[in-house]
C-alpha cells in the first residue's frame, strides 16, 4: 500500500526553527517528484515547495522568502522540510504529497508557532 | 500570489448535479493540465482527477472533470451524502513558477 508519514511537527516560539520529515512507504520514492502543503486551521490548501525526484527543480511558494529549505534522501526513502525564522502565520497542517499529481497524502503534521 | 477563483459555497439536492467552477488565467488553468481534490473534515485531501480529466483507479464516474478557456470545471453528478466536502483545484503557473490553489468551494448536499 502506498504511504506517506510526516513527522517533526509541534510547538515552537516565533523565531524559531524547525525539521519536518516525510517519508514514503509501497512506491519507488525516488522515482517521483515530492511537495508539501499546509492549511491552516480552518483555512484552505497552501502549496509550501516542491522537488524533482533528482533533488532538482526546486521552487517555493513567495511567502517563503528563503526561511524554508526543501530537500530529500532517497536512499531512506525520506523528504524533508527545515524551516528558519517561523512565524506565528505558518501556524499549519503541513502534508506531504507525491508527485505532480498529489495523488498520495499523508496525515500531516502539526505546526505551532506561538508565543 | 496569482489567485485562482472558486466560489465559496454551492449546495445542491440529493442526486442532483453540482458543477464547481475554478477560474484562473492563461499562465495557469488555460495553460496546464488542472487537479481537482477532495476534503472531508479533518482529513487529508483526495485526488480526483489530474490533468484536466484523468481519473485516479477507484474514483468514481460521478466526477468529471473539463476545461474551457481560462476556466475548469469539476461535474459531479447524482448527488450523494459522502460528497459534502471541500473542493480545492490545483495546477501549475506558468509566469510564477509554482503550484497554486484554489480558495476551496464547500460542497452541501441537501
Amino acid at each position: 500500500e502506498v504511504h506517506l508519514a510526516e513527522s517533526g511537527g509541534g510547538l515552537v516560539q516565533p523565531g524559531t526553527s524547525l525539521r519536518l520529515s516525510c517519508v514514503g512507504t509501497g512506491f519507488s520514492f525516488d522515482d517521483y517528484a515530492m511537495h508539501w502543503v499546509r492549511q491552516a486551521p480552518g483555512r484552505g490548501l497552501e502549496w509550501v515547495s516542491g522537488l524533482a525526484w533528482n533533488g532538482g527543480a526546486i521552487r517555493y511558494a513567495d511567502f517563503v522568502e528563503g526561511r524554508f529549505t526543501i530537500s530529500r534522501d532517497n536512499a531512506k526513502n525520506s523528504l524533508y522540510l527545515q524551516m528558519h525564522s517561523l512565524r506565528l502565520e505558518d501556524t499549519a497542517l503541513y502534508y506531504c504529497a507525491k508527485d505532480d499529481a498529489f495523488d498520495v497524502w499523508g496525515q500531516g503534521t502539526m505546526v505551532t508557532v506561538s508565543s | 500570489q496569482a489567485g485562482l477563483t472558486q466560489p465559496p459555497s454551492v449546495s445542491k439536492g440529493l442526486g442532483q448535479i453540482a458543477i464547481l467552477t475554478c477560474t484562473g488565467n492563461s499562465n495557469n488553468v488555460g495553460f496546464k493540465g488542472v487537479a481537482w481534490l477532495q476534503q472531508h473534515q479533518g482529513h487529508p485531501p483526495k485526488l480526483l482527477s489530474h490533468r484536466n480529466n484523468n481519473r485516479p483507479s477507484g474514483i468514481s464516474e460521478r466526477f468529471s472533470a473539463s476545461r474551457s478557456g481560462n476556466t475548469a470545471s469539476l461535474a459531479i453528478s447524482g448527488l450523494q451524502p459522502e460528497d459534502e466536502a471541500d473542493y480545492y483545484c490545483l495546477v501549475w503557473d506558468t509566469s510564477l513558477d509554482a503550484w497554486v490553489f484554489g480558495g476551496g468551494t464547500k460542497l452541501t448536499v441537501l
